[in-house]
């Protein structure tokens, strides 16, 4: 069964500090996400990505986040000046295709990021 | 806002009970997906539901969709221990971006043996 790949598993980062959060996709994969889940709340969606440029982002995605798939087959998640409400599970997730109805999710098993 | 109310929040039950859990919303939704997450873990896809009134099948888990795409239920027939884990509802809005999905808080299921 293929899988989505996310390193590191456990972060733990000083308050200010930068994190690149990564994740190998499904390689025929075309469409990359980034979801994160708080402690306790509900998973929320961070950006979309597709032919190499962010196709839709949440208001959670603010100008400290950035994205990129810098070598075809990594996607990365970095975070600018990390703030302790940064700390939760980060999961990529990706798809075949940009319906749902058709391929669903697969998901990563998470980066648990700790700021402290 | 909640877009999407999951219920009951907790469930304990015995092996062999059966169960229904509810994802609901004011909103139309143009799919929707269940997954399973277990600690530590990411969501793990069960099942996508797209037709209104539709009705999947997974052995002992029988997903249904709202006939106005609102709601799903999730059934679970004879629960097992194995079944424990946290349910999570996610949609695709009607309308809406269909790149990105909404997540219910979850429904945490303990089965008992």
């Amino acid at each position: 069964e293929p899988e989505v790949t996310q390193t590191p598993s456990h972060q733990v980062t000083q308050m200010g500090q930068e994190v690149i959060l990564r994740c190998v996709p499904i390689s025929n994969h075309l469409y990359f996400y980034w979801y994160r889940q708080i402690l306790g709340q509900k998973v929320e969606f961070l950006v979309s990505f597709y032919n190499n440029e962010i196709s839709e982002k949440s208001e959670i995605f603010d100008d400290q986040f950035s994205v990129e798939r810098p070598d075809g087959s990594n996607f990365t998640l970095k975070i600018r000046s990390t703030k302790l409400e940064d700390s939760a599970m980060y999961f990529c997730a990706s798809s075949h295709s940009r319906a749902i109805k058709d391929y669903g999710y697969t998901f990563g098993s998470g980066t648990r990021l700790t700021v402290v | 806002t909640q877009l999407l109310e999951q219920s009951p929040q907790f469930l304990s039950i015995q092996e062999g009970e059966n169960l229904t859990v509810y994802c609901n919303s004011s909103s139309v939704f143009s799919s929707l997906q269940w997954y399973r997450q277990e600690p530590g873990e990411g969501p793990v896809l069960l099942v996508t539901v797209v037709t209104g009134g539709e009705v999947k099948k997974l052995k002992r888990l029988t997903f249904q969709f709202g006939d106005a795409r609102k709601d799903s239920s999730l059934h679970i027939t004879a629960a097992q221990p194995g079944d424990t884990g946290l349910y999570l509802c996610a949609g695709a809005l009607y309308g809406g971006s269909q790149g990105n999905l909404i997540f219910g808080k979850g429904t945490k299921l303990s089965v008992k043996p």
